[in-house]
């Protein structure tokens, strides 16, 4: 079955704008995480998502924002970009909670 | 606050020489522990799971094992295309639920 599809994969934006990323978990999955990837942090936690609710959250500003739609598919909102949101930004599904995560490709985000 | 520690940074071995990666952590109450690999660029593919201490699991030349503080992943007759970062990650159901990962290791296999 097809996998996690994550769009746009790459994306370069300047300071002050915001920005949306999109996934579409794996058919069947109703929990989609999302998370920032960096080469001084590694994986963090954004939030989690199930049948359209914000499950559990990160400990990220607020400007970091999301929301799923009712075919589990899932966009994550960065508002007023920092150069530090330059990331590998992921999101992963799954079936439920402690049930293994399925990663999409990432969506490079370069701030400028 | 759950922690996960992971060891080596960093690896190097030789085609064929075998050797175990280490994932330490403190949490409360753990429901689950994953292995992912990662090749640069990409996103974490998924390994194993385990839920319990002493259970094992294998795939190919890889496998995974669970104790109540830490877990392996042993690395048998490795090649050159098992390189990639390792990462381990625990699911815990203290406070708010979700999967925090270790930082973890390069692992490179020269011919």
């Amino acid at each position: 079955k097809a996998g996690v599809t994550q769009t746009p994969r790459y994306l370069i934006k300047t300071r002050g704008q915001q920005v949306t990323l999109s996934c579409s978990p794996i058919s069947g999955h109703r929990s989609v995480s999302w998370y920032q990837q960096t080469p001084g942090q590694g994986l963090q936690f954004l939030f989690e998502y199930f049948s359209e609710t914000q499950r559990n959250k990160g400990n990220f500003p607020g400007r970091f924002s999301g929301r799923q739609f009712s075919n589990s598919r899932s966009e994550m909102n960065v508002s007023t970009l920092e150069l530090g949101d330059s990331a590998l930004y992921l999101c992963a599904s799954s079936f439920d909670r402690a049930y293994e995560q399925y990663f999409g490709p990432g969506t490079r985000l370069t701030v400028t | 606050e759950d922690q996960v520690t992971q060891s080596p940074e960093a690896l190097r071995l030789q085609e064929g020489e075998s050797s175990s990666l280490n994932c330490s952590y403190t949490v409360s109450g753990l429901r689950g522990l994953f292995w992912y690999r990662q090749d640069p660029g990409k996103g974490p593919e998924f390994l194993f799971t385990l839920y319990s201490a002493g259970e094992e699991k294998e795939k190919e030349r890889l496998k995974a094992t669970l104790t109540k503080k830490e877990s392996f992943l042993h690395i048998t007759a490795p090649k050159p295309e098992d390189s990639a970062t390792y990462l381990c990650a625990v699911w815990t159901n203290f406070g708010n639920e979700k999967l925090t990962f270790g930082t973890g290791t390069r692992l490179t296999i020269i011919p």
